[in-house]
């Protein structure tokens, strides 16, 4: 069964980076598309980006200028780096394994438990 | 605002069937893009539930069940149990805004 973890800060300041990693366990990292999603508290589900195992990505657009996702197939892990960090981007964050089985358009078929970042000084 | 826009609430007794919709445009269901969607339990993280419109993951009752029309999705549940009370949320892609997309999600009240 696979299983993902967040892992970093609860805590950021204003303007500074966010940085979190995801560590994969009871699979394999390669061979599938990696993602991160948020959620504001009391609100929807966002799309932040993904990353092949082979190290391509894609962005959402509006968090482009300030986002950076990387893979270490060594540990079995991804990350996530957001810079220039504001209220706005308070949220539970969310790793989750886009899965194979989805013909055209990638779903999530495994998530982590989400870990609370607050921003504020 | 979401591309894809959900009613925020619905409700129906146990037993009952209940569906939620999932309301795109062209350039996003209307396009082609599949539909899956997800549950959400009180606060947990958000569980696969359909795939590619219609599709069952192993392990989900087949009490849900989906579908696609034109620019929209809906998701039906039916003999409504009282652990089915969650937010529900759709997802496709959406080609203008250039990513992946959810719904604002539907927040389902079992009587």
């Amino acid at each position: 069964q696979v299983q993902l973890q967040e892992s970093g800060p609860g805590l950021v300041k204003p303007s500074e980076t966010l940085s979190l990693t995801c560590t994969v366990s009871g699979g394999s990292i390669s061979s599938y598309y990696w993602s991160w999603i948020r959620q504001p508290p009391g609100k929807g589900l966002e799309w932040i980006g993904n990353i092949y195992f082979s190290g391509s990505t894609n962005y959402n657009p509006s968090l482009k200028s300030r986002l950076t996702i990387s893979v270490d197939t060594s540990k079995n892990q991804f990350s996530l780096k957001l810079g220039s960090m504001t209220a706005a981007d308070t949220a539970v964050y969310y790793c989750a394994r886009e899965g194979p089985n989805c013909r055209g358009t990638s779903c999530y078929d495994y998530w982590g438990q989400g870990t609370l970042v607050t921003v504020s000084s | 605002q979401s591309v894809l826009t959900q009613p925020p609430s619905v409700s129906g007794a146990p037993g009952q069937r209940v569906t939620i919709s999932c309301t795109g445009s062209s350039s996003n269901i209307g396009a082609g893009y599949d539909v899956h969607w997800y549950q959400q339990l009180p606060g947990t993280a958000p569980k696969f539930l359909i795939y590619d419109n219609t599709n069952r993951p192993s392990g989900v009752p087949d009490r849900f069940s989906g579908s696609k029309s034109g620019t929209s999705a809906s998701l039906a549940i039916t003999g409504l149990q009282a652990e089915d009370e969650a937010d529900y949320y759709c997802q496709s892609y959406d080609s203008s805004l250039g990513g992946w997309v959810f719904g604002g999600g539907t927040k389902l009240t079992v009587l």
